[in-house]
């Protein structure tokens, strides 16, 4: 099985800070790897899928980079909406999540 | 629209089985399948498996295997995970999302979660 590893877990910020999330996989994903937004009670909202794809309709402030075992998701100024759990997922093999990164307002 | 409507909260004693529904609307049922996930209270996205509607093949997360059983009905454009052998550890939220028929991969179709509680 492919584990996956966000790091931090938790991260406070303001509005309008630039923001980055890191995603390690335990072997080579190559680009199959998937970036959600989780909010209380909501199912996972696709933000970023083959690493780097940003998904239909998701405010252009959000990228994803990387490739192989290294992946982060940057946020270049946080809004008020952001304010979530974020979730990075591999589907080279199966599928596998992160634990999590909860964006908190500072 | 693409939607996933799932069954309703279920409270089940340890030991039972549940059955959580998921109907599908808006597109061709045969040509994508079923991811089942799952997420424990403040915890975070597990994966269960995954069924195609088109061939019916199916493949469960080692940690479900022998105690999940994922189906389709394409009568009814329904899928259905079913969850044997229930203790409090089962107690979570349970989301279907929808996947290729041929292969897992990102989606953003999704059921709006059936909460699953078990307790005596």
């Amino acid at each position: 099985d492919i584990r996956v590893t966000q790091s931090p877990s938790t991260l406070s910020a303001f509005v309008g800070d630039r923001v980055t999330i890191t995603c390690r996989a335990s072997q080579s994903v190559t680009t199959w790897l998937a970036w959600y937004q989780q909010k209380p009670g909501k199912a996972p909202k696709l933000l970023i899928y083959k690493a780097s794809n940003l998904e239909s309709g998701v405010p252009s402030r959000f990228s994803g980079s990387g490739s192989g075992t290294e992946f982060t998701l940057t946020i270049s100024s946080l809004q008020p909406d952001d304010f979530a759990t974020y979730y990075c997922q591999q589907y080279h093999s199966y599928w596998s999540f992160g634990q999590g990164t909860k964006v908190e307002i500072k | 629209q693409v939607q996933l409507v799932q069954s309703g909260a279920e409270v089940k004693q340890p030991g039972a089985s549940v059955k959580v529904s998921c109907k599908a609307s808006g597109y061709t049922f045969s040509n994508f399948g079923f991811i089942w996930v799952r997420q424990a209270p403040g915890q975070g996205l597990e994966w269960m498996g995954w069924i195609s509607a088109y061939n019916g093949y199916s493949s469960y997360a080692q940690k479900f295997q022998g105690r999940v059983t994922m189906t389709t009905d394409t009568s009814t454009t329904t899928g259905y995970m079913e969850l044997r052998s229930l203790t409090s550890d089962d107690t979570a939220i349970y989301f279907c999302a929808r996947s290729e028929a041929y292969q897992l991969l990102a989606t953003d179709v999704w059921g709006q979660g059936t909460t699953v509680t078990v307790s005596s």
